[in-house]
């Protein structure tokens, strides 16, 4: 079956700490992956996107993420956390063909920092 | 360029009560999404238009949810009636691509829909 597991349902971190936030997922075939970052109130913001190629993909406020085939992971990376940061993260996954591009969903991870 | 444009921004109603979210995607996009995202949960995909065509909508209680999207552009989600299980946020999301190719989803803010 296909699935999307996000294992860390809350973190708390200290304002410039370092970050990663973990996505496994069960597919039948390489995905699309995706990372969506919710903060309180607001709909859904794209942060980065894998689809081939380059294994480690670089997104939007200073966040990257890297895919592992063998491992069925895409985690999430941030150098340094902002305080800005503090907000929900969705990992998604997707199908590579076909006109139904329905993403799978993790269950997100919510992220407070520190000051 | 503009972005997913949706409204009421908020709603709040009593069960047996209808209600109708209406969405704008941005210009272009074939591909429009209904999702219901319950507190604490990801989203979950309702129904997925092509152009004006209904791609998947296996998970849209269709006893009491309906959706269309008649001239291929804005869409309107209603429902009637709504029951307390409702209260959930509302999302659209609206994509590029009609076949073949990367196809991220680009979200409007959401209706929050409160039914008591």
């Amino acid at each position: 079956a296909q699935s999307v597991t996000q294992p860390d349902i809350h973190i708390t971190v200290s304002e410039g700490a370092s970050l990663e936030l973990r996505c496994n997922y069960s597919y039948g075939a390489t995905p699309y992956l995706f990372w969506y970052v919710q903060s309180p109130g607001q709909g859904l913001q794209l942060l980065l996107k894998y689809f081939s190629g380059d294994t480690l993909v670089q997104g939007i406020k200073g966040f990257e993420a890297e895919f592992k085939r063998s491992q069925s992971s895409f985690n999430l990376r941030k150098p340094s956390v902002h305080w800005s940061d503090a907000a929900e993260y969705f990992c998604a996954v997707g199908p590579n063909a076909g006109n139904n591009r329905k993403l799978i969903w993790g269950l997100g991870t919510s992220l407070a920092v520190n000051p | 360029e503009a972005g997913v444009a949706q409204s009421p921004r908020y709603k709040i109603i009593e069960k047996r009560q209808s209600v109708a979210f209406w969405c704008n995607p941005i210009s272009g996009h074939a591909t429009l999404y209904w999702y219901q995202q319950i507190l604490g949960q990801g989203p979950k995909l309702l129904i997925q238009f092509q152009n004006n065509g209904v791609v998947d909508d296996s998970q849209l209680p269709k006893d009491r949810f309906s959706a269309e999207r008649l001239k291929g552009v804005d869409s309107t989600l209603k429902i009637q009636p709504a029951k307390l299980e409702d209260s959930a946020v509302y999302l659209c999301a609206s994509s590029q691509r009609v076949g073949g190719g990367p196809n991220e989803q680009y979200f409007g803010p959401g209706t929050r829909l409160t039914v008591t």
